[in-house]
């Protein structure tokens, strides 16, 4: 079946370090993946988009020089959190789509940030 | 521009009750939606979808959801609610169903099911 994996489940960071989450398509390649964020009491907000044969594209509030994120195949993505602070807490979610249109999400990586 | 309202922010029913969450949407094309629900400390699992078709959508645990343009509606229905429904559920919206549609999301209703 088709699954995709987050690493890793959980992780506490200081404040102004940072944090890089992987996001895996198992049993299908992924034509997009987007990256969301949910913080503490709101809904999901997208980060960024990433399609294949396309630039990746951030929303409003969200930049590369925050968040850079790494496509470099049908598979796999990543994502860094640089220099975390506390307004970043939250689940990141990765949701990957295939190319039926079936869209598939990751259990979730939580920050923590101190 | 899309975008999802849920006027729920909670719901409280005891167990065997039923339980509807309202959804409205407002987007000028064809919408794609969808519900999905995250349970404790967990990501988001996949309820239902609508496309196209039948606006009675069924999905999984005894869900179903309906479909209604005229009223830019999508709400979210079981007959019968079990403790363990006890989540929080998102509808979702979609431009389309493509690599390239993002998703918007409602702010999601958390369900409490008294036993």
């Amino acid at each position: 079946g088709a699954l995709v994996y987050q690493y890793p489940r959980r992780t506490i960071c200081k404040s102004g370090t940072s944090m890089r989450m992987e996001c895996q398509a198992v049993g299908f390649q992924a034509t997009s993946v987007a990256w969301y964020r949910q913080s503490p009491q709101k809904t999901f907000e997208l980060i960024a988009l990433s399609t294949v044969n396309s630039a990746i594209k951030y929303e409003q509030n969200f930049t590369q020089e925050k968040f850079p994120i790494s496509h470099p195949n049908l598979s796999f993505s990543s994502m860094t959190v640089l220099n975390a602070y506390l307004e970043d807490r939250g689940l990141y979610l990765c949701g990957a789509r295939e190319d039926t249109g079936q869209l598939y999400f990751g259990e979730g990586s939580k920050l923590t940030v101190l | 521009a899309q975008s999802v309202t849920q006027p729920d922010a909670r719901v409280t029913v005891s167990e065997g009750a039923s339980l509807q969450l309202r959804c409205k949407y407002s987007y000028s094309g064809t919408p794609y939606l969808f519900w999905y629900v995250q349970y404790p400390r967990q990501g988001l699992q996949l309820l239902l979808k609508y496309y196209s078709g039948d606006p009675v959508v069924q999905g999984v645990n005894g869900f179903e959801a309906e479909f209604s343009k005229s009223n830019s509606s999508f709400h979210l229905r079981k007959a019968s609610v079990h403790w363990s429904d006890s989540a929080v559920y998102f509808c979702v919206l979609s431009a389309g169903n493509s690599a390239g549609n993002k998703l918007t999301f409602g702010i999601g209703t958390r369900v409490l099911v008294r036993p």
